[in-house]
């Protein structure tokens, strides 16, 4: 069974950091392109980031080009996102989500909330 | 960007009925279209992708079709448990795109 469970979110300052992780089980992790997609409160979805199976290519949305960064750990089947300067605009329930073009299972998704 | 212009954006139907969403993008997407179900307080569950392939586990009852710019989700015969928001996506182009969504709600 495919299983994708987030961490790492919570309250945090405007300006600040965060990490979220994503450990993934269920599935040959290092086969997949993995993604992250977030959804404001009350609002729809919207695609964050992508990173190949092997780590070598990624793709941002604009709005946090220069600010998040995609990774992942294969040895450790784990997928990341740093995110630095946060904004409020940022708060949203981040996903973790296995890439197959679609994205066919997702994690629980951890709830980010940026504010002073 | 490639956007996506889904309706209606609420729907209230019975028990039984077929109801039907529609998706339509800002330029031609090959078929790289997918829906998902999100019920509340739930993560987003994938139903088609490919425009009209049903992802494993997903009940017959649900079917999509389209191509170029035009998609649809079909519900046949309306369960309780088909109560949620549904979304298309994108995925023929970054950056992917999500429709603003449907609410489904019984009549």
């Amino acid at each position: 069974e495919v299983q994708l469970v987030e961490s790492g979110g919570g309250l945090v300052q405007p300006g600040r950091s965060m990490k979220l992780s994503c450990a993934a089980s269920g599935f040959t992790f290092n086969n997949y392109d993995m993604a992250w997609v977030c959804q404001a409160p009350k609002k729809g979805l919207e695609w964050v980031a992508t990173i190949s199976y092997d780590g070598s290519s990624t793709y941002y949305r604009d709005s946090v080009k220069g600010r998040f960064t995609i990774s992942r750990d294969n040895a450790k089947s784990t997928l990341y996102l740093q995110m630095d300067s946060l904004r409020s605009e940022d708060t949203a329930t981040y996903y973790c989500a296995r890439d197959y073009s679609r994205f066919d299972y997702w994690g629980q998704g951890v709830m980010v909330t940026v504010s002073s | 960007d490639i956007q996506m212009t889904q309706s209606p954006a609420s729907l209230s139907a019975s028990l039984g009925e077929t109801v039907t969403i529609e998706c339509r993008a800002s330029e031609d997407i090959y078929n790289g279209l997918a829906w998902y179900q999100q019920k509340p307080g739930k993560s987003p569950q994938l139903l088609i992708y490919n425009a009209n392939s049903l992802h494993t586990g997903v009940p017959s009852r649900f079917s999509g079709s389209g191509s170029g710019t035009q998609y649809s989700l079909k519900i046949n015969s309306l369960q309780s448990e088909d109560v949620a928001s549904y979304f298309c996506q994108q995925y023929y182009d970054y950056p992917y795109t999500f429709g603003a969504g449907t609410k489904l709600e019984l009549k």
